[in-house]
Order: C-alpha cells, then structure tokens, then sequence
C-alpha cells in the first residue's frame, strides 16, 4: 500500500538545468496534480490531469511541463530551473472522476525538495 | 481577496488546551470542505471532510462549517504534543477542477 511515491526526495540544481519530478500512484485514481509549497504562499496548483491523456494548468504553471504516462504515472518536468523554482514539490491523486462525487480528498506524496542554485 | 484565508499563526498551547482553526472563504459555490494534517517534512494528509453545512465529529476532532457566513472551523479537543503540526484547510465546488487550499496554520501543544 505505497499510495503516492515521489522521486526523487531532494534535488539540488544550477540555474539552467533542467530536471524530471516522477510520481506514481498505486490506487487506480483517475485524477493527479503537481503542486508546489513555498513559505508564506501554500499550496499552489501547478498542473493537474483530469484523467489519463489530458493535462491542465493550473495557478503557476510557467516554466513547468508535464506528462500522464499513464493512470499510474504523472511527472513534472522543468526545462530550464530558476531559483524561483526553489521549493518543495508535492504530488497527489484523487478518485475524483469515478462517479464517487461524495469523496473527494487527496492522497499526497512525501514531496521533492527542490533547490536551484 | 484570496478565495480562502487562513490565519498562519503560530499557536502555541498546553497539552489538554481546546484548539480552534479557521477559514474564511468568498466563493458562496464551495461545497466540498476540508482539513488536512501536515507534520513537518511530509505530505498533507486528510483529516476531516465535509460536504456542506453542518457539523462532522471524528474523535478529538470536530469540524464545522457555516456556509451563511463562508466560515469553516476545525476544534481539537484534549489536544497533545502529537497534534503539533500544520493544518491546512481546503474546499471546491462541485465539479471543480481541483482543491483551492488555505496557507496553513502551525499548531504548537506543549506538555
């Protein structure tokens, strides 16, 4: 009963580089999100997918892209860091989608650390 | 206006203390509430959920929600050490797109 998994859990990066965040649920949830965690700000929505094969922004989605693999698996990537990058990243997933509108709650992962340099 | 305030704090009480949180929202369509627990280096995880007006009780823990004033509540009876960590309050509408969160509040219970 893994639920959500995030790779990797720490990640530091020069400005430039660019990086893939994994997630994986093992939960059969139609929907998954990409959230990012700064102090002072919450939790905001980056991208989100609905269910497999659509993708959509969110409130920050500049300089990020993703990806649903599959139902399983969402990653995240960005193509050139910024320190304004710098954050801790969350994924999360969501049975929403199913036809049971009457639970709604998330799972999340343990979240990526993210450091640009 | 944010869609959803809440009060960072921190708070700080005494073990036994009674906790109350809180969160304002504007959207009057929200219908779906909720609070998620998060320890320090770690995910949220769900912790109350709410569909509605009314009141929820799990436990230690009791969650209200007053649409007539957009003011959600989360109490915390006979509160302990291991109840120190952020809670986040979250809500949608129907259908939404996905769950607009509050900042959190640090909670802090002292033995």
């Amino acid at each position: 009963n893994a639920g959500v998994t995030q790779t990797p859990k720490f990640q530091v990066l020069k400005t430039g580089q660019s990086m893939t965040l994994q997630c994986a649920q093992d939960m059969n949830h139609n929907s998954m999100y990409w959230y990012r965690q700064d102090p002072g700000m919450g939790l905001r929505l980056i991208y989100y997918s609905a269910s497999e094969g659509t993708t959509d922004k969110g409130e920050v989605p500049n300089g990020y892209n993703v990806s649903r693999l599959n139902k399983r698996e969402f990653s995240l990537r960005l193509e050139s860091a910024a320190p304004s990058q710098t954050s801790v990243y969350f994924c999360a997933s969501s049975p929403r989608g199913t036809g049971d509108w009457d639970y709604y709650g998330y799972t999340f992962g343990s979240g990526t650390r993210l450091t640009v340099v | 206006q944010k869609e959803v305030e809440q009060d960072p704090g921190p708070l700080s009480v005494p073990e036994g203390a009674i906790v109350s949180l809180n969160c304002t929202y504007s959207n009057s369509a929200f219908q779906y509430f909720m609070w998620y627990r998060q320890y320090s280096r770690k995910g949220p995880e769900l912790l109350m959920y709410t569909y509605s007006s009314g009141n929820k009780e799990d436990g230690r823990f009791t969650a209200q929600v007053d649409k007539s004033s957009k003011y959600i509540s989360l109490f915390i009876r006979d509160s302990q050490p291991s109840d120190s960590a952020t809670y986040l309050c979250a809500m949608s509408v129907p259908a939404g797109t996905a769950l607009i969160f509050g900042k959190g509040t640090t909670l802090s219970v002292s033995s």
